[in-house]
Order: C-alpha cells, then sequence, then structure tokens
C-alpha cells in the first residue's frame, strides 16, 4: 500500500531535550516536505527536499533541521524543542515532475513541549 | 505573496443537501490546486486535483472548479451524508519550491 508514515504519532517532551520526527515514504517519490498545523494560522510549510540531499527552507524554518540521506526518509530534528513548536506536523511527499503531482500526507505528529 | 482564503469558515447543512465551498487566491501563477479533507485529530487525505490548465475535475459526488484567471475554485458536493462532516481544505501549488499554501478550511457538518 502505497503511503506515508510518521513515528511517533504522539510525544510529551520538555523544553531543550532534542527530538527526531520519522518521516519515510514507499512510492519512491523526489519531493518531500514538513508542515506544522497551528490554530488560527493553518498549514505552513518548515523545510522541503527535491532529492537526496538537496533541502531547503520553508516558511517557518526557525527551530528546525532535516536531513534526506535516503530518498525514503526525511526526519525532523528539533535540536533544542520550545514550547511555542507544541503543533501538530505533517510530512509529505510526491512525485517532482514540473508541479503537475499530488501531495500525500502521513498521519500527523501531535508534540507538545512542555 | 501567495494568501488562500476559504468561505464560509463553517457550515452546516441537513442531509441530503447539495452544496458549495469556496476558495479563493491572490496570484494565479500556480501549477495546481488541490482540495484535501481532515478529520478531527486526522491527517489530510487528498480529494481532487486540477492542473492549472485544466477547469475541472470529478470525483464520485465531488466535483471541483477552478478559474484561474480570477483566482478562485469551488468544490461542490452532490447529497451530502453525515459522513462528510470533516474539515475541507484548498491548497495552491505554485512557485519554485513547490509549496502548498492553504486555506484555514472550511469546517462541514451534515446533519442527519
Amino acid at each position: 500500500e502505497a503511503q506515508v508514515t510518521q513515528n511517533p504519532r504522539y510525544l510529551i517532551t520538555v523544553t531543550g531535550k532534542k527530538l527526531t520526527v520519522t518521516c519515510s515514504q514507499n512510492m519512491n517519490h523526489e519531493y518531500m516536505s514538513w508542515y506544522r498545523q497551528d490554530p488560527g494560522l493553518g498549514l505552513r510549510q518548515i523545510y522541503y527536499s527535491m532529492n537526496v540531499e538537496v533541502t531547503d527552507k520553508g516558511d517557518v524554518p526557525e527551530g528546525y533541521k532535516v536531513s534526506r540521506k535516503e530518498k525514503r526518509n526525511f526526519p525532523l530534528i528539533l535540536e533544542s524543542p520550545s514550547p511555542n513548536q507544541t503543533s501538530l506536523y505533517f510530512c509529505a511527499s510526491s512525485e517532482w515532475t514540473g508541479g503537475s503531482d499530488t501531495q500525500y500526507f502521513g498521519p500527523g505528529t501531535r508534540l507538545t513541549v512542555l | 505573496k501567495q494568501e488562500v482564503t476559504q468561505i464560509p469558515a463553517a457550515l452546516s447543512v441537513p442531509e441530503g443537501e447539495n452544496l458549495v465551498l469556496n476558495c479563493s487566491f491572490t496570484d494565479s501563477a500556480i501549477y495546481n490546486l488541490q482540495w484535501f479533507r481532515q478529520d478531527p485529530g486526522k491527517g489530510l487525505t487528498s480529494l481532487l486535483l486540477i492542473q492549472s490548465s485544466q477547469r475541472e475535475q470529478t470525483s464520485g459526488r465531488l466535483n471541483a472548479s477552478l478559474d484561474k484567471s480570477s483566482g478562485r475554485s469551488t468544490l461542490y458536493i452532490a447529497a451530502s451524508q453525515p459522513g462528510d462532516s470533516a474539515t475541507y481544505l484548498c491548497a495552491v501549488n505554485g512557485g519554485s519550491n513547490y509549496k502548498l499554501t492553504f486555506g484555514k478550511g472550511t469546517l462541514l457538518t451534515v446533519n442527519p
């Protein structure tokens, strides 16, 4: 089954404790992206990657890091989480054929930083 | 900067009604537009994707239209059912980073 998976699905942590949210897709997609969703602000892009070893900032990259060492995986790293990073996070992937492709989303990771 | 607006923010209808959700965007230079459904606390399910060169797409009881020049899209849901209750999100794909810019959604409630 074609899918985007994220782990963990729920996480409660404390300020400053490094964490990683994993994202994996089994569709051989070139493009992957992270979004956060906040009440009243909607979904905003954090980082994206157009292929292995190619990553770039989205609209709200502060406090986050990403890496793309393999095509299928695109982890989101919070080196020193803060309470304002409490949010619902989504990973997405798609083929990259000039903008015509559907983006597929993972189930989301609900992060609470105390 | 692309901005996407969805009207209404919330809609409550009786079962069986046909309804229209609206989406407008400020920059017509887009690759495509996607409509998503989001159930409470869940992920996003892609419903329809309309390419910038297309006028509409249909899937079952759903029909989405796109008027790129006026920056508008509509999602038409025929014969609504309680199972259609969810938040519907419109997202525009544009720019070199292939970013989706989302509206804030329309919360639809279909009452039995």
